[in-house]
């Protein structure tokens, strides 16, 4: 069964820093980019970042650039997002997601999301 | 204020059909970009119910269409049925900004 497991998410004072990881199974990790969605209490769905397969290309929302970096560990078969800096805005859940291209490409498998909680 | 352009709602009645609008650009649905639509059920997670245009994943019922022109997409469900009460999402990619965008929602109503 192909499945994507977000962990690592929980409550964080603004200005702190969080590691989210996303933990793959079922398919060949290595051979797709992944994404990170996350979506704020009662809004819509905000693309965050994503990374190529082999984990060189790492593009970022202007939201979260600078603050959040993408990366992966493919003989893991696991994806992560570094948060740092984090702000009230970014409370969300957060969402990984298998992706069939790079830049243009959808999202054809999600995980259930991690619930992240920016407040002092 | 989303890129791509949803009605914030929609309704219908069992076995009508209903159709959601996304309005984008030419920085995005108007370059050719593929567009892409979601599904939210209620407490869960996106699953992806379109891809490039009008292609259904495995599963998803052909009472699901898609089409594209010019600037806008849109999404038509024919047949309601009260489990498809949910949030649709459309997705493309904007060149201005490099990034992947979505629309902002639509919650879909089963009267």
């Amino acid at each position: 069964e192909v499945q994507l497991v977000e962990s690592g998410g929980g409550l964080v004072k603004p200005g702190g820093s969080l590691r989210l990881s996303c933990a793959a199974s079922g398919f060949t990790f290595s051979n797709f980019p992944m994404t990170w969605v996350r979506q704020a209490p009662g809004k819509g769905l905000e693309w965050l970042t994503v990374i190529s397969d082999g984990g060189i290309d790492t593009y970022y929302a202007d939201s979260v650039k600078g603050r959040f970096t993408i990366s992966r560990d493919n003989s893991k078969n696991t994806l992560f997002l570094q948060m740092d800096s984090l702000k009230a805005e970014d409370t969300a859940v957060y969402y990984c997601a298998k992706r069939s291209t790079v830049t243009v490409g959808y999202m054809d498998v999600w995980g259930k999301g991690t619930t992240v909680t920016v407040s002092s | 204020q989303s890129v791509l352009t949803q009605p914030p709602s929609v309704s219908g009645a069992p076995g009508q059909r209903v159709t959601i609008s996304c309005t984008g650009s030419y920085s995005n649905i108007g370059a050719n970009y593929d567009v892409h639509w979601y599904q939210q059920l209620p407490g869960a997670a996106p699953k992806l119910l379109i891809y490039v245009d009008d292609n259904r994943p495995s599963g998803v019922p052909d009472r699901f269409s898609a089409s594209k022109s010019g600037t806008s997409a849109s999404l038509a469900i024919t047949g309601l049925q009260p489990e498809d009460e949910a949030d649709y999402y459309c997705q493309s990619y904007d060149t201005s900004l490099s990034a992947s965008v979505f629309g902002g929602g639509t919650k879909l109503t089963v009267l």
